[in-house]
C-alpha cells in the first residue's frame, strides 16, 4: 500500500525560526505537493514538485521554499516562521496525468504536521 | 486557478436520512474529480473519482457521485447515513497533475 510520511505530528517553534518538514513517499511517484489545512479554508496548496529538483508554487506560496533533492523527499521550510504560519501542514503525493490510465493517480496523504508557532 | 466551491460547511443528519453534498469546479476543460474524507484524527482518504465514462460513479462505503458537466458540478450523494459517516468531507479538481480542494464541509451523523 502507498505510504506517504511525514517526520512529525506536531511542532511547536519560535517566530522566527526556520523550520523543516520532511515528506517522504514510498511509491515512486513523480508528483509531491504541500498544503496547509486551516478550518473553513479547506486544503490550500503551497508547493508542488513534478519532478526531482522541479517545483511549482502554490496559491499561498510567500514565506515558503520546499526543496526536492531525491524523487521520494519532498521538504518544505519556513524561512523565518510566524504566528500565522500555525496550521495543519500536509503532504501529499500522485502519479502524473499522463499515467491515467493507470488504477491508483489519486493524491496520497502523509498524516499531516501540525505546526505551532509561538 | 482552479476553484473548487462547497456551499455546505457544516451538516447534521440524524441516522437513516439521505446525503447529497454539493461541489461545484470553475475550469471548463476536462477535469478529473474527487471526493475525499477525512475521519477525526486520520489522514485524508479517498472515497471515490472520475475521470471519463459514466457520470454517475460509485466509491467505498455506498457513497456515489454524479459529474454533470454543463453544471460544473460533481455531487456526493448516500441513500442512508450512519453515525460512521461522521467526518469531513472534500470535493477535489485535478487540473495539469495539480489537486485544488473546497473549503469541505463537516457532517455530524447523530445516532
Amino acid at each position: 500500500d502507498v505510504k506517504v510520511t511525514q517526520s512529525s505530528r506536531y511542532l511547536v517553534k519560535r517566530t522566527g525560526e526556520k523550520v523543516f518538514l520532511e515528506c517522504v513517499q514510498d511509491m515512486d511517484h513523480e508528483n509531491m505537493f504541500w498544503y496547509r489545512q486551516d478550518p473553513g479554508l479547506g486544503l490550500r496548496l503551497i508547493y508542488f514538485s513534478y519532478d526531482v529538483k522541479m517545483k511549482e508554487k502554490g496559491d499561498i506560496p510567500e514565506g515558503y521554499s520546499v526543496s526536492r533533492e531525491k524523487k521520494e523527499r519532498f521538504s518544505l521550510i519556513l524561512e523565518s516562521a510566524s504566528t500565522n504560519q500555525t496550521s495543519m501542514y500536509l503532504c501529499a503525493s500522485s502519479l502524473p496525468l499522463s499515467r491515467r490510465d493507470e488504477v491508483r493517480t489519486e493524491a496520497f496523504f502523509g498524516q499531516g504536521t501540525r505546526l505551532t508557532v509561538v | 486557478a482552479q476553484s473548487v466551491s462547497q456551499h455546505n460547511h457544516h451538516v447534521i443528519l440524524s441516522e437513516a436520512a439521505s446525503l447529497e453534498l454539493g461541489c461545484n469546479y470553475s475550469y471548463g476543460g476536462t477535469v478529473n474529480l474527487f471526493w475525499y474524507v477525512q475521519y477525526p484524527g486520520q489522514h485524508l482518504q479517498l472515497l471515490l473519482k472520475y475521470f471519463s465514462g459514466d457520470p454517475l460513479v460509485k466509491g467505498i462505503k455506498g457513497f456515489e457521485a454524479e459529474f454533470i458537466k454543463s453544471k460544473f458540478s460533481f455531487n456526493l450523494r448516500k441513500p442512508s447515513v450512519q453515525w460512521s459517516d461522521t467526518a469531513e468531507y472534500f470535493c477535489a479538481v485535478n487540473n495539469f497533475n495539480k489537486f485544488y480542494f473546497g473549503s469541505g464541509t463537516k457532517l455530524n451523523v447523530k445516532p
